[in-house]
């Protein structure tokens, strides 16, 4: 079963290092979304991709946090000079999308990369 | 854009129906009801979806009402491995993710 592969799983990294986690969407869904996560909490929006193109941005999205997706199949998140704020489970999800907007099909999430900032 | 409020917590006995509410009051015309699940540790898990008619899958069942304000999901006959934080939300043609709202979802335990 070939569904959204997250990695790492885990990261552990002291304050202000830089870290980049990678997702692999499902094969043949071209939307792909960046969710953040804290606990006892549902995930919260960050960013989405339509193919290549990531159309649209959280206001959760400070400077530090960049995603890429420069084929339109796996994509990057990389948060630079991290703080203990962005301890966090980050999610990756991808569906099919049809248009800038015009899909209801479902998400399907990945397991996470757990980011602990010490 | 459609907030839904789901019950904190719920508790279901092992083999009986789990029948978890979720109110969507604000919903647009063109918005879905979905339901995902998050076991711990893993990421949210896709249940069902709907507009207006209810659905079934191999899963669960997806009742809306007619005014499309409330909905219920069924799990028909829940079993231990149900045990999980079940989120409704709302997502039309045109929504901004932005402010697609999961909120803290309801905490089902399935009881022995």
């Amino acid at each position: 079963d070939t569904g959204v592969s997250q990695d790492p799983r885990h990261k552990i990294t002291k304050r202000g290092q830089n870290v980049t986690f990678r997702c692999d969407p499902i094969s043949e869904h071209n939307r792909l979304y960046w969710y953040r996560q804290t606990l006892g909490q549902g995930p919260e929006f960050l960013t989405y991709f339509q193919n290549e193109a990531q159309l649209e941005k959280s206001r959760l999205l400070s400077d530090r946090f960049s995603a890429e997706r420069p084929k339109g199949s796996f994509s990057t998140l990389e948060i630079q000079r991290t703080e203990q704020g962005d301890s966090a489970m980050y999610l990756c999800a991808s569906s099919v999308g049809q248009g800038a907007r015009g899909s209801n099909q479902p998400q399907h999430f990945g397991d996470g990369t757990r980011l602990s900032i010490l | 854009d459609a907030k839904t409020t789901q019950p904190t917590s719920m508790d279901c006995a092992e083999g009986r129906a789990a029948n978890l509410p979720c109110n969507h009051s604000t919903i647009s015309g063109n918005e879905y009801v979905y339901w995902y699940r998050q076991i711990h540790s893993q990421g949210p898990q896709y249940i069902i979806h709907g507009l207006k008619n209810n659905e079934t899958n191999e899963m669960a069942s997806l009742i809306i009402t007619e005014d499309r304000k409330s909905s219920t999901l069924i799990l028909p006959h829940a079993t231990l491995r149900d045990t999980a934080v079940y989120y409704c939300i709302v997502i039309g043609i045109g929504t901004s993710y932005d402010k697609v709202i999961f909120g803290p979802g309801t905490s089902l335990s399935v009881i022995p």
